[in-house]
């Protein structure tokens, strides 16, 4: 199924090796992170989030880092499998009832055999 | 727990004719979301509904568009009329509050030719 933009950046990792995906978010004020990981045909799925009073999280395999200071959040997963490809997009939101979750570009992740 | 459920999963439609798509959220989800996903344009936020009240519709593109939220476990995004430039995969996504991660349902792929 179709996922995202034209221009989609590619990341290309070989099998078992760990795989950094990178994004700037805009919104200084934007205090909760959320990382997505979008399969080909499905809906976009919740993979790990973090709140702007943490540095870093971590959960199965995966690792979120948020540097405040200049608006950077990166997702790691560690010894990378086949069923990891997909498109992975960071999404950001303030923390008041009034705010929306704004989702990145996204950034398809490809493993190598 | 069953998910977001979306209905149709496709939908083909000719321009001009009305399309509705409908979603059921996950139980006790207070937030419901509705995105359109394209190839040039990502993830869109089209409108969001908190406790079945519509928060924030700016994101709706036209007056063509239109979401209701009847009662806490259904809502339809109604197009009408429809227009080739509609086509896109359009997911409704629910979470326990503003500030949950979003669980997508899988989709509404819609072509209007």
């Amino acid at each position: 199924g179709e996922s995202v933009g034209l221009h989609l950046p590619t990341l290309s990792v070989q099998e078992g090796d760990n795989s950094i995906i990178n994004c700037a978010y805009s919104n200084s004020a934007s205090d909760y992170f959320i990382w997505y990981k979008q399969e080909s045909g499905k809906g976009p799925q919740f993979i790990i989030d973090i709140r702007s009073n943490m540095d870093k999280r971590q959960g199965q395999r995966v690792t979120v880092l948020l540097n405040k200071t200049v608006k950077h959040l990166s997702l790691q997963i560690a010894a990378t499998q086949p069923g990891d490809s997909a498109v992975y997009f960071c999404a950001e939101t303030g923390y008041s009832s009034a705010s929306k979750i704004i989702f990145g570009s996204g950034t398809r992740l490809s493993i190598r055999p | 727990d069953a998910g977001v459920i979306q209905s149709p999963r496709h939908e083909v439609t000719e321009m001009g004719q009305e399309v509705t798509l409908r979603c059921k959220p996950i139980s006790g989800h207070n937030s419901l979301f509705w995105y359109r996903q394209t190839m040039m344009r990502g993830l869109e936020l089209l409108i969001y509904f908190n406790n079945n009240v519509p928060i924030d519709d700016s994101g709706m593109p036209e007056d063509r568009f239109s979401a209701k939220m009847p009662n806490a476990s259904f809502s339809t995004l109604k197009i009408q009329p429809s227009e080739p430039r509609d086509s896109a995969v359009y997911f409704c996504a629910s979470s326990l509050s503003n500030n949950s991660p979003l669980h997508f349902g899988n989709g509404t792929r819609l072509t209007v030719t």
